[in-house]
């Protein structure tokens, strides 16, 4: 699976959106975009994924790029709970072989007052 | 039970020591994933389970690793003779097996892991 780059730490404040971008220039056709984060000492915990259209579900908006070389994943009113890092991983189509995920380090996105 | 569910919580032993870490998963989830994760680091693959083999181990260290299935539920991951570079924190997830060649999500569902320290 394709490399990802992600800023090491962002800030953001309670209540405005946070916007964490995520480069991943050599990504194949096949390869879905997705989002993790993982809250101080829990597991990491799936957010949302996509392929090349902009997802939205109840946690977040993805927006991936029309040459899907970067995306960003889209907290629309981030709240101190949302203090984690996050990661972007991509992840091909399964072909009945091993379905794991391959982490980087992520950005640790730090919501203050 | 609703989530991953790992034990113990935290374990603390001695260099040369055997350890072993125990994962139970989501009720009908037959894919079973260990990882490891040091301070900083993302989380590492170490091996995946499809029912009760391992379809995958190529992120195991070496041969002091090893982790079994037997039933195609519970997983026990078994170190030997520890090391203190094996201290981190392990953590075991599992999903619903994909169907070949299919677009959904693969969802990991993570348990909160087990703290290892070697001294």
């Amino acid at each position: 699976d394709a490399k990802t780059t992600q800023p090491p730490s962002m800030d953001c404040a309670e209540g405005r959106a946070a916007n964490l971008p995520c480069n991943h220039s050599t990504i194949s056709g096949n390869e879905y975009v997705y989002w993790y984060r993982q809250i101080h000492s829990q597991g990491p915990q799936y957010i949302i994924h996509g392929l090349k259209n902009n997802e939205t579900n109840e946690m977040a908006s993805l927006i991936i790029t029309e040459d899907r070389k970067s995306s960003t994943l889209i907290l629309p009113h981030a709240t101190l709970r949302d203090t984690a890092v996050y990661y972007c991983i991509l992840k091909g189509v399964n072909t009945g072989t091993a379905s794991k995920l391959t982490f980087g380090t992520g950005t640790r996105l730090q919501v203050t007052l | 039970g609703a989530g991953v569910s790992q034990t113990p919580s935290n374990k603390v032993t001695e260099k040369g020591k055997y350890v072993e870490l125990r994962c139970d998963p989501i009720s009908g989830h037959t894919a079973l994933y260990w990882y490891r994760q040091s301070l900083g680091q993302g989380p590492e693959f170490l091996i995946y389970f499809q029912g009760t083999g391992a379809a995958d181990d190529s992120g195991l260290p070496n041969d002091r690793f090893f982790a079994v299935r037997p039933e195609g539920s519970v997983s026990t991951l078994k170190i030997q003779r520890t090391e203190r570079g094996d201290s981190a924190v392990y953590l075991c997830a599992s999903s619903l097996t994909e169907v070949r060649g299919s677009s959904g999500a693969n969802v990991l569902t993570f348990g909160a892991g087990s703290r290892l320290t070697v001294l």
